[in-house]
């Protein structure tokens, strides 16, 4: 596609129910990132794939949080047993080519705002 | 540690009046440093970037930075502010390596008066 495409766009969730959360990259993308930004709080690393590699998870916060990019296009952001803590708006950025040289430049979708009762 | 500092939280500039939004930023390796806009309910876009070459570059929307590389600073200016140019405003420092995560400050929300 033309952007980076995520949803649900909203998704209000009760504590401790599973919640799933899909960002599809800009076509060709090689990198994807997630990131969290919680209210009046900047983007915070989360986790990044190359292709279908995961290969920095060092932001996830606890092992609720699960990510997965099978056939390195989609991916999925999964978090288990939520807590109000995890209320926040995820966002899912893409970038590189394959073949082309690395600009640094993230290409970011509009969010899924996740709200934990 | 690797970090982005935006000083200030909230500005509020008159409409046609000047802008600088300060950054500064800490990171061990060549900086690759950035400015993105959100609007509420949107995601990032790309204002500006820096690489090389020479320090003040320019981006969309009449916005420009500057990079002091002594100063560790990297402000964002407009010369004549409109009333659409409000919205939050993140500085966002990262590196050449492909797949490197941006570190993002932590953003300054910009309200325009008439």
């Amino acid at each position: 596609g033309a952007g980076v495409s995520q949803s649900p766009r909203y998704k209000v969730a009760k504590r401790g129910q599973d919640v799933a959360l899909r960002c599809d990259p800009i076509s060709g993308h090689v990198s994807l990132f997630w990131y969290q930004q919680a209210l009046g709080q900047g983007p915070e690393f989360l986790t990044y794939f190359q292709n279908e590699a995961q290969l920095d998870k060092s932001g996830l916060p606890s092992d609720r949080f699960f990510a997965e990019r099978p056939e390195g296009s989609v991916s999925t952001l999964k978090i288990q047993r939520t807590q109000q803590e995890d209320s926040a708006v995820y966002l899912c950025a893409s970038s590189s080519r394959r073949g082309e040289g690395n600009t640094g430049e993230l290409f970011f979708g509009e969010g899924s705002r996740l709200t934990v009762l | 540690a690797q970090s982005v500092t935006q000083p200030d939280i909230h500005i509020t500039v008159s409409e046609g009046a000047s802008l600088e939004l300060r950054c500064n930023y800490s990171y061990g390796a060549t900086p690759y440093l950035f400015w993105y806009v959100q609007s509420p309910g949107q995601g990032l876009q790309l204002l500006l970037k820096y690489f090389s070459g020479d320090t003040l570059v320019q981006g969309i929307k009449g916005f420009e930075a500057e990079f002091k590389r002594s100063q560790s600073s990297f402000n964002l200016r407009k010369p004549s502010v409109h009333w659409s140019d409000a919205a939050e405003y993140f500085c966002a420092v990262g590196a050449e390596q492909a797949g490197t995560a941006l570190i993002f400050g932590k953003g300054t929300t910009l309200s325009v008066s008439s």
